[in-house]
């Protein structure tokens, strides 16, 4: 039972243009969400976070957008760049004790090409 | 400030033959973590620490898998005996702790390849 889904395994734009990154989840009782960065042989970089009190952060080129009704994030970055090329991980968990564990998706490698 | 400290960074072993790995988390942070990423999926909890208790082993297979933070710092985590599908990514992450915020910080990860 995969509770957090990346849908979409690749994504690949252009330098410049925008890059949105889907995620889907099923548990209700999520109420923080997070985007990590992967680089091969590099464990996960903390990218942006939101809490479900809120339906969008921003930090810089990174915008993460939440539509509770939906069980749906999306990570909007603009305007890409190469260096941006990695594998986005999206995470969930509730809140308090064991709740803070965090349930990945299975990913979404983008490539931003030059 | 220094990051997640982890050890080895690759280590490969025959079935049945056990290993250990290191951590190190960041200074302060309360809450420490073992994952598990196998090629192709997401990290899968397997422990969690607070200070120096367990909080939460429910996904650790304990029959082959142990793990301990002693002091509330450092922590290790065994495998014994090993088995082919134990082959992955073992990372380890921390948290200062407290309510709000979840940020968790990742150290680089142990690649164990069982043959």
């Amino acid at each position: 039972d995969q509770q957090v889904k990346q849908n979409s395994p690749s994504l690949s734009v252009q330098e410049g243009r925008i890059s949105i990154l889907n995620c889907d989840y099923t548990n209700s009782m999520f109420d923080y969400f997070l985007w990590y960065k992967k680089y091969p042989a590099e464990g996960p970089t903390f990218l942006i976070s939101i809490s479900s009190i809120k339906d969008k952060n921003e930090d810089g080129r990174f915008t993460v957008f939440l539509n509770k009704s939906a069980k749906h994030l999306s990570l909007h970055i603009v305007p890409s760049q190469p260096g941006d090329s990695a594998v986005y991980f999206c995470a969930a968990s509730g809140s308090g004790g064991s709740n803070y564990k965090l349930t990945f998706g299975k990913g979404t490698l983008l490539t931003v090409n030059p | 400030e220094a990051g997640v400290a982890q050890s080895p960074r690759y280590k490969i072993i025959e079935k049945r033959q056990s290993v250990a790995f290191w951590c190190n988390p960041i200074s302060g942070h309360a809450t420490l973590y073992w994952y598990q990423q196998i090629l192709g999926q997401g990290p899968k909890l397997l422990i969690q620490f607070q200070n120096n208790g367990v909080v939460d082993d429910s996904q650790l297979p304990k029959d082959r898998f142990s793990a301990e933070r002693l002091k509330g710092v450092d922590s290790t985590l065994k495998i014994q005996p090993a088995k082919l599908e134990d082959s992955a990514v073992y990372l380890c992450a921390s948290r200062k702790g407290g309510g709000g915020k979840n940020e968790q910080y990742f150290g680089p990860g142990t690649r164990l390849t069982v043959t």
